[in-house]
């Protein structure tokens, strides 16, 4: 069965960088593309980053643009996402999402159960 | 990018039909027929509803159907059942150059 499992997340002060991991695993990884969504507590989903299938291809949210880059290893089935100069608003739970669907609204059929990372000082 | 406009929250008693909008402008919703709908119950992950505007994945109930009109899409879900009770949230492709955008989401409360 599809699982995706994200690692990585934490408590860290404003300014400090993470890397947030996402296990994938009972699909061909390699053949999907992917994305980070991410919620902060008590609000809605926020849409992060995305990437193709074969790594061809990154956009990002203006959020983090500049800060945030998602990548990907297909021969070890993981996704990451490295996040520099971290703000107290990047404090969220962080989501990988696999893309089920040949579309171009991207839409997420797998999600892991997320990551939580706190910006803190 | 400006996050999709939802209602704060909709209501219905069981059995009703209830609706919720999900508004654009013509570089997003209205432009493409690229909408998803989301559920997530609380401390849960999201789980896919709708893709392109109005079509059910696999194992979707068909209570819940997708339609849009201009710049606004709905997604509408028939016959409340309790276990309807969750978050609801819109994403759509977006010409802009961050490619996708996520409405605010919609609490749906079953009475």
């Amino acid at each position: 069965q599809v699982q995706l499992v994200e690692s990585g997340g934490g408590v860290v002060q404003p300014g400090i960088s993470l890397r947030l991991s996402c296990a994938a695993s009972g699909f061909i990884f390699s053949n999907y593309g992917m994305h980070w969504v991410r919620q902060s507590p008590g609000k809605g989903l926020e849409w992060v980053a995305i990437i193709w299938y074969d790594g061809s291809k990154k956009y990002y949210a203006d959020s983090v643009k500049g800060r945030f880059t998602i990548s990907r290893d297909n021969t070890k089935n993981t996704l990451y996402l490295q996040m520099n100069s971290l703000r107290a608003e990047d404090t969220a739970v962080y989501y990988c999402a696999r893309i089920g669907y040949d579309s171009s609204g991207h839409p997420s059929d797998y999600w892991g159960q997320g990551t939580m990372v706190t910006v803190s000082s | 990018q400006s996050a999709l406009t939802q209602p704060a929250s909709v209501s219905g008693s069981p059995g009703q039909s209830i609706a919720i909008s999900c508004t654009g402008t013509s570089s997003d919703v209205g432009g493409y027929n690229y909408v998803s709908w989301y559920q997530q119950h609380p401390g849960k992950a999201p789980k896919l509803m709708i893709y392109d505007v109005s079509n059910r994945p696999s194992g979707v109930s068909n209570r819940f159907s997708g339609s849009k009109s201009g710049n606004t899409a709905s997604l509408t879900i028939s016959g409340l059942q309790a276990e309807d009770e969750a978050d609801y949230y819109c994403s759509s492709y977006t010409s802009s150059s961050t490619l996708l955008v996520f409405g605010g989401g919609t609490k749906l409360t079953v009475l």
